[in-house]
């Protein structure tokens, strides 16, 4: 099974602040990676897909990048609403398909 | 509008069996791969199964494999979970999830996704 890897595992900052969240994956995946983003007690929302594109509905502060290994989602001005935590997916090789431990992004 | 809803969870012994559902409304839904993903208290997601849209292929982790049996009636644009031989590591959320890719039996990223059900293993 792809192992999904993501760092750090939690991250304080503040609104208005731009957050880098890293994903690597444990073998090339190309770019068949999406990023979710879930809230307490909700189900979670897809942000992104194939590495780089932006869900329908999803606000341009968001965005993706990166191929093979290595992956990122950043969160270019934070909001209040954004305060959550972040899964990244492969969905190159399976089964199994396989998600990343998650980032919790909390204000400071 | 788009919608999944889950159903059937609950309080089930070790060793028990569940069956869960998935009502989706507001899209094709015989065009669509569809998921079962799980989420434990303060853990994060673990996919479970998937179904192709027309029911002709099935994947599985590890994990739930010959335990575990997704099906769909396209007729009741109903997903289904059958759980057997159930364990207290299968306590969780069980939120099911549309494939955004229609049409086809290659797995995706999953766009729509429903709110969840309470599975609960305990003796």
């Amino acid at each position: 099974a792809i192992r999904m890897t993501q760092s750090p595992s939690s991250l304080s900052a503040s609104t208005g602040d731009r957050v880098t969240i890293t994903c690597r994956a444990s073998q090339d995946i190309s770019s068949y990676l999406a990023w979710y983003q879930q809230k307490p007690g909700k189900a979670p929302k897809l942000l992104i897909y194939a590495a780089s594109t932006l869900q329908s509905g999803v606000p341009s502060r968001f965005s993706g990048s990166g191929s093979g290994t290595d992956f990122t989602l950043t969160i270019s001005c934070l909001q209040s609403e954004d305060f959550a935590t972040y899964y990244c997916q492969q969905y190159y090789s399976y089964p199994p398909i396989t998600f990343g431990q998650g980032t919790r992004l909390e204000i400071k | 509008q788009v919608q999944l809803v889950e159903s059937g969870g609950g309080v089930v012994q070790p060793g028990g069996s569940l069956r869960l559902s998935c009502a989706a409304s507001g899209f094709t839904f015989s065009s669509y791969g569809m998921h079962w993903v799980r989420q434990a208290p303060g853990k994060g997601l673990e996919w479970v199964a998937f179904i192709r849209y027309d029911g002709s292929n099935k994947y599985y982790p590890e994990s739930v494999k010959g335990r575990f049996t997704i099906s769909r009636d396209n007729s009741k644009n109903t997903l289904y979970l059958q759980m057997n031989s159930l364990r207290a590591e299968d306590t969780a959320v069980y939120y099911c999830a549309k494939d955004i890719r229609g049409g086809s039996g290659l797995l995706d990223a999953f766009d729509i996704w429903g709110q969840g059900t309470m599975v609960t293993v305990s003796s």
